[in-house]
């Protein structure tokens, strides 16, 4: 089955304590993408991947790194994470740029 | 700076009724619109994609049009039914970045 999967999908934790999201998809797509999702802001992108080795910065990148090694993965990493990147998070990936994007089922992070 | 908004935060209507929900965007030339659905706590879902040379597309009981002059899309549910009750996003993307915007959303109810 395609999917796009995330993990954790629930996550509470303390301000300043490294956490990671893994992302991972089965459907050997180039183009990959992280959100996250905020009441009355809808989904923001993070950052995006055109393929291995190639990530840039969506619209609201501060606080986060994301590296791109294989093709299916693509994690998400909080350095030091504050309570203001609270938030429901996706991962999605697609073929190529531009083409329609799949979304993993998201990872709900609580940072008190 | 770039925005997109979409038409109401909620929208009801009669079950057999056409649904129209609306995206408009400012500071933004689009190479492509998407929409997608996203039913609570599941990650979106894509429906429907739109180059900005096209006009209109179609996929079942779904249409949209793109009019990039008036900047807007428009997002036509015909036929609806309760199952389609969920929130609908429209995206836009750049094909020079690759980078999306997201709306924040319509809620969709279709009365019984």
């Amino acid at each position: 089955e395609a999917q796009v999967t995330q993990n954790p999908r629930y996550l509470i934790t303390v301000t300043g304590k490294k956490l990671t999201v893994t992302c991972s998809q089965n459907m050997n797509h180039e183009y990959m993408s992280w959100y996250r999702q905020d009441p009355g802001l809808g989904l923001r992108q993070i950052y995006y991947s055109m393929n291995v080795e190639v990530t840039d910065k969506g619209d609201v990148p501060e606080g986060y790194k994301v590296s791109r090694k294989e093709k299916r993965n693509f994690p998400l990493i909080l350095e030091s994470p504050s309570p203001n990147q609270t938030s429901l998070y996706f991962c999605a990936s697609s073929q190529t740029g531009g083409q329609p994007q799949h979304f993993g089922d998201g990872t709900r992070l609580s940072i008190l | 700076s770039q925005k997109i908004e979409q038409n109401s935060e909620a929208l009801n209507i009669q079950e057999g009724k056409t649904a129209t929900l609306t995206c408009n965007y400012t500071n933004y030339s689009p190479a492509y619109l998407q929409w997608y659905r996203q039913d609570p706590g599941r990650g979106p879902v894509f429906l429907l994609l739109i180059r900005e040379n096209e006009k209109e597309k179609r996929k079942e009981r779904l249409k949209v049009t793109f009019d990039t002059t008036l900047k807007q899309s428009l997002f036509h549910i015909t036929a609806s039914q309760p199952a389609d009750s969920a929130t609908y996003l429209c995206a836009l993307g750049d094909s020079g970045t690759y980078k999306y915007i997201f709306g924040t959303g319509t809620r969709l109810k279709v009365l019984a």
